[in-house]
């Protein structure tokens, strides 16, 4: 089982400040990844990274920013919340498991839910 | 990444089998499957995923037809905590995300 942690865990934030989720995992894994999830719904990829330095947008689109500066450190800061942007948040990490092939399972934070006012 | 279909929802009773149906018609030979849940809008949980034989770990085992074309997810011993959403998702290696679709919401009951 991985290390991945997330804070806030929760957070009520007024319109029009920036906010940034923290996401760290300490298992060393390359890859990182930010989905969004809406109550009831399905995860949307918002954000990924293949290791430092290296970040791409997801299928959904998103008004966030992400940053890779460190292995471990996959923040993502939103300049002005909105209303809009409220959901859960959740990061996950992945790496090889080289005793079972090349099948690159993604392990998930407990996830940070934001509610703009 | 191919789509699959899952029931939306299942009862079982504590302590019998869950037996979770999966249909991936059109999967790829490079094609894994996985499966994870998801407890009360925590962070999914990984399961268990295979290729093409059966597969077994300490959470419950995953059966694959011979065509690949669907597939099962077993818990022996259903528990009260078992009770969560179940996501079947098939998918290539090099893929970037997975596709978790609606899956299946399990409950178990005394």
């Amino acid at each position: 089982e991985a290390d991945i942690y997330q804070t806030p865990r929760y957070l009520v934030i007024g319109t029009g400040k920036k906010i940034t989720l923290e996401c760290s995992q300490t298992m060393g894994h390359d890859k990182m990844y930010w989905y969004q999830q809406d109550p009831g719904m399905e995860l949307h990829l918002i954000h990924y990274s293949y290791g430092v330095n290296s970040t791409e947008k997801g299928d959904l689109s998103s008004e966030s920013t992400v940053s890779r500066i460190r292995t471990e450190h996959f923040p993502l800061t939103l300049e002005s919340a909105r209303p809009s942007h409220t959901s859960q948040y959740l990061c996950a990490s992945s790496a090889y498991l080289p005793d079972q092939g090349p099948a690159d399972t993604q392990y998930f934070g407990p996830g940070t839910r934001l509610t703009v006012l | 990444d191919a789509k699959t279909t899952q029931p939306p929802s299942m009862d079982c009773a504590e302590g019998r089998a869950a037996n979770l149906p999966c249909n991936h018609s059109t999967i790829s030979g490079n094609e894994y499957v996985y499966w994870y849940r998801q407890i009360h809008s925590q962070g999914p949980q990984y399961i268990i995923h295979g290729l093409k034989n059966n597969e077994t770990n300490e959470m419950a085992s995953l059966i694959i037809t011979e065509d690949r074309k669907s597939s099962t997810l077993i818990l022996p011993h259903a528990t009260l905590r078992d009770t969560a959403v179940y996501y079947c998702i098939v998918r290539v290696v090099s893929g970037n995300q997975f596709y978790f679709g609606t899956g299946t919401s399990l409950t178990v009951i005394p």
